[in-house]
């Protein structure tokens, strides 16, 4: 069965700092997925990573992925008050059911 | 953005009432999902539907039923609504290329 966890669950940190979420899953998987949620929203996508090694950014998030590892991190560069959200990983099992299994969400708080 | 709407968007209902709800989408696809979302969990898989009248189970399936009698429209029922239904439900597709994981507004339901 799959499995996967993130930590932290919580993060605080101040503005301009660097900070890295990971996330770890158990089983081979074919995609990994980085989402973005604002409190009472929906969620947003913010990264796809298809294979070993892949690297996406955008602004200030930057997610990678080790496939050997099974480890997924997410890191933010030089934090601002805007990116205080939650923040999901999700893995894909897409052997017969195309499902998504999530990470239990890292909660970012920004302060200045 | 994937055309994905639900309703109704907040619901309150009594313990013991049955309660439905709805996910429409305009995109066609064939695979359509039911999450639940709470605090420290994450979101969790309900049902799910790989075509109409096709419908499988997902970790927490327990207490819910689900129905597809058409491609644009998935039911998601709770014949005996209790306390621990009290959740945020999400409903998903897929997009192009399994890319990304599109998710409906959600539902804030509450059960007293």
């Amino acid at each position: 069965e799959l499995k996967v966890e993130q930590n932290p669950l919580f993060l605080s940190m101040q503005e301009g700092k660097n900070y890295t979420i990971y996330c770890n899953y158990s089983t081979t998987s074919d995609r990994l997925y980085w989402y973005r949620q604002d409190p009472g929203k929906s969620l947003e996508s913010l990264f796809v990573l298809l294979s070993n090694g892949a690297v996406k950014q955008e602004g200030r998030l930057m997610a990678s992925l080790d496939t050997k590892a099974r480890l997924s991190t997410l890191h933010i560069t030089a934090a601002v008050h805007d990116l205080s959200a939650t923040y999901f990983c999700a893995v894909a099992t897409f052997y017969n059911t195309d499902k998504l299994i999530f990470g239990t969400g890292t909660r970012l708080q920004v302060f200045p | 953005d994937a055309g994905i709407t639900q309703s109704p968007r907040h619901k309150v209902t009594e313990t013991g009432t049955p309660v439905t709800l709805r996910c429409h989408q305009t995109e066609n696809h064939r695979y359509m999902y039911w999450y639940r979302q709470d605090p420290g969990h994450g979101l969790r898989l309900i049902h799910y539907s790989y075509g109409v009248k096709d419908t499988d189970k997902g970790e927490v399936s327990d207490g819910y039923s689900v129905s597809r009698s058409k491609t644009e429209d998935f039911l998601l029922t709770l014949e005996s609504a209790t306390s621990s239904q009290t959740s945020v439900y999400f409903c998903a597709i897929w997009g192009t290329g399994y890319n990304e994981q599109f998710f409906g507004p959600g539902t804030r339901l509450t059960v007293l």
